[in-house]
């Protein structure tokens, strides 16, 4: 089946320094999504990619569909405390009429005040 | 509000007694789903339907059982057969199996 490789599994970094965490397969997607987690909660939706070399923007974070289909990064740049919590990539592929997701297993962000 | 209410957020049961989680939307969305979490991991696939009265098996299915008879809900019966039912439990809703998936808060269940 479809998996996904997601990096680094953890992150400890300053305040105010950038993040860059992504996620890699040998399957293709038909989209790419990337979510954010705080603990006990259930992931939010931070950015969703829908086209081969699209590269969106939420404020202080990018992200890009890789042009092979096959990655997807995310970037945070000018980090502050609040973005602590795990942030998941997934990969959506169809089966059987439907977006099936795929998801990572999580990078864990510490962000020192 | 608009969105996706799952009860209760914690959840206590004996070895061997079935349990039903609740998941409610009322965003009028079709899909609903149910997803399973364990330390460290990812995300895993139960149970998802595209419309009411309909749905399919995901990757871990084994021990768990669903229904759909109205729009806005999906409850999830973990079944006594599930080996390790001890888990954070997450549904998600989307406007249709096509859409973009939405998460609601969760609820970790305890097997004792």
């Amino acid at each position: 089946g479809q998996q996904l490789n997601q990096s680094p599994q953890s992150m400890f970094i300053q305040e105010g320094e950038d993040v860059s965490m992504n996620c890699t397969s040998s399957s293709i997607f038909n989209t790419w999504l990337w979510y954010k987690q705080d603990p006990g909660e259930g992931p939010v939706l931070l950015i969703a990619l829908y086209k081969a070399g699209e590269l969106t923007s939420n404020g202080r974070l990018t992200a890009q569909f890789g042009i092979t289909r096959k990655d997807s990064f995310l970037n945070i740049s000018a980090s502050i405390p609040s973005d602590v919590g795990i942030y998941f990539c997934a990969g959506g592929i169809t089966q059987g009429g439907s977006e099936k997701l795929v998801f990572g297993k999580g990078t864990k962000l510490t962000v020192n005040p | 509000d608009g969105g996706i209410t799952q009860s209760p957020k914690y959840l206590f049961r004996k070895e061997g007694q079935n349990v039903t989680l609740s998941c409610e939307q009322n965003l009028n969305h079709d899909a609903m789903y149910w997803y399973r979490q364990d330390p460290g991991q990812g995300l895993r696939l139960i149970y998802y339907s595209q419309i009411v009265n309909d749905f399919q098996k995901g990757d871990i299915a084994e021990g768990y059982s669903v229904s759909r008879e109205k729009k806005e809900s999906f409850p999830l019966t973990v079944t006594s057969a599930q080996k390790n039912p001890t888990a954070f439990y997450l549904c998600a809703s989307s406007m249709t199996s096509r859409e973009t998936q939405y998460f609601g808060p969760g609820t970790r269940l305890l097997v004792l």
